[in-house]
This record gives structure tokens, C-alpha cells and sequence, in this order.
């Protein structure tokens, strides 16, 4: 049963970089069977898909978030991370990491979701 | 703006039968793309209920029920519970965003 678990700073400033990473236990990110992909949830708010990236490195972002998303994955480490830039107001979110199964992409559902990282942008 | 339009909210008595609508365009639901809905509890990550319209991964009790049909879907709630109060979420993808898409969510309560 494979778990996530999300990590980072839950206070981030105006203009900084928001970076988290999500730590894979039960599976092993390098099998190539899934895409793992961050979503966030603004408070009171629904869900927002940012984007995806697969074990060797490809990604595929959200056109609305692409100018400042970046993710990466390190294979050696099971972990695959988000990095946010420009940050405003408008980004504290919670934030999830997740996983979909490669084999029902585009169309995949998400699932098991992390815990989630509440991510406030404030000075 | 949500791209999958839920209601904000339904409502019904223990033992009662609920629907939430989930309505989308050509783009998404109306290709052949998935609809998938995710239960999120109080102060709890989302939970996958239902996945590929109309499966149940293993936990999920029968009385949770997915149907899609041309650019909309449906969960169906039967025997509603006390615990079943939350927020359920419509999910699917869009050819024309090029991105996985969410329904604005829909709160139940359970009177």
C-alpha cells in the first residue's frame, strides 16, 4: 500500500520560492506505473491540479501555473519535490502530493493522496 | 469558476438516497474521459469513492454508487449516514486545458 508524505516550510514570503517535497513509502516511484502529481486546495476552496511528473523526468503542468511550477524526482531518494516561484497571497493553498496510474492516463484518478501541507504566504 | 459544475450543496435525512450532479462540455466529460469523485471529510485529504465512472476501489461501501452519461456524471448516495456528511468532488480531464479538472465541490449534509 503505497503512502505519501508531503514536506516543507508552512510559512513562505511574498515573491519567494514555495518549495515541498513528497516522500513515497510502499512503492518505489522508479517502476514507472504511476504519475505523481501535486494539487492544492485553497482554503474554503476547491481543488486545483498544478501538474505531474514521471520517474525519468518528464513533466506536464497546469497551462494556468506553468510559468512558475517546476517539479523534480530523485529516484535514489523516492521522493519527488514542487517548486512554486513568485509566490503571492493567492497561493496559500494546502497542499497535496498524489499519485495516478500511468496506464489510465490522460483520464486517471488520484489516488492515495498525502496528508497535506498547509502552505501560508504571508510576511 | 470550477471547469465541472457541482451543486454547493444537497441535503437529506438518514436512509434517504442522494445525487450529485457533476456537469461538464465536449472538452471533458463529454469525450471519452473518466469521471472520478473523491469524498474529503472534515480536516481530512480527499478519498477516491468512485473511479472510472462507476468503480468502487475495496473499502468503499455498495451504498456509493458513480453513473456517467454524455458530458455529465453522477453520485448517488443510498442509505445516507451521519458519517457520510462532507464535501464530494467531481474530477475528470480536459483535452481543450490540457489538464486534469475538478468540480467545485459539493457539501452534503445530513439533516
Amino acid at each position: 500500500q503505497v503512502q505519501l508524505q508531503e514536506s516543507g516550510p508552512g510559512l513562505v514570503k511574498p515573491s519567494q520560492t514555495l518549495s515541498l517535497t513528497c516522500t513515497v513509502f510502499g512503492g518505489y516511484i522508479s517502476s514507472g506505473d504511476h504519475y505523481w502529481s501535486w494539487i492544492r486546495q485553497h482554503p474554503g476552496k476547491g481543488l486545483e491540479w498544478i501538474g505531474y511528473i514521471y520517474y525519468s523526468g518528464s513533466t506536464h503542468y497546469n497551462p494556468s501555473l506553468r510559468s512558475r511550477v517546476t517539479m523534480s524526482v530523485d529516484t535514489s531518494k523516492n521522493q519527488f519535490s514542487l517548486n512554486l516561484s513568485s509566490v503571492t497571497a493567492a497561493d496559500t493553498a494546502v497542499y497535496y502530493c498524489v499519485t495516478s496510474p500511468r496506464a489510465a492516463t490522460p483520464t486517471g484518478w488520484f489516488d492515495p493522496w498525502g496528508q497535506g501541507s498547509l502552505v501560508t504566504v504571508s510576511s | 469558476q470550477s471547469v465541472l459544475t457541482q451543486p454547493p450543496s444537497v441535503s437529506g435525512a438518514p436512509g434517504q438516497r442522494v445525487t450529485i450532479s457533476c456537469t461538464g462540455s465536449s472538452s471533458n466529460i463529454g469525450s471519452p474521459y473518466d469521471v472520478h469523485w473523491y469524498q474529503v471529510l472534515p480536516g481530512t485529504a480527499p478519498k477516491l469513492l468512485i473511479y472510472a465512472n462507476k468503480n468502487r476501489p475495496s473499502g468503499v461501501p455498495d451504498r456509493f454508487s458513480g453513473s456517467k452519461s454524455g458530458p455529465s456524471a453522477s453520485l448517488a448516495i443510498a442509505g445516507l449516514q451521519a458519517e457520510d456528511e462532507a464535501n464530494y468532488y467531481c474530477q475528470s480531464y480536459d483535452r481543450s486545458l490540457s489538464a486534469w479538472v475538478f468540480g467545485g465541490g459539493t457539501k452534503l449534509t445530513v439533516l
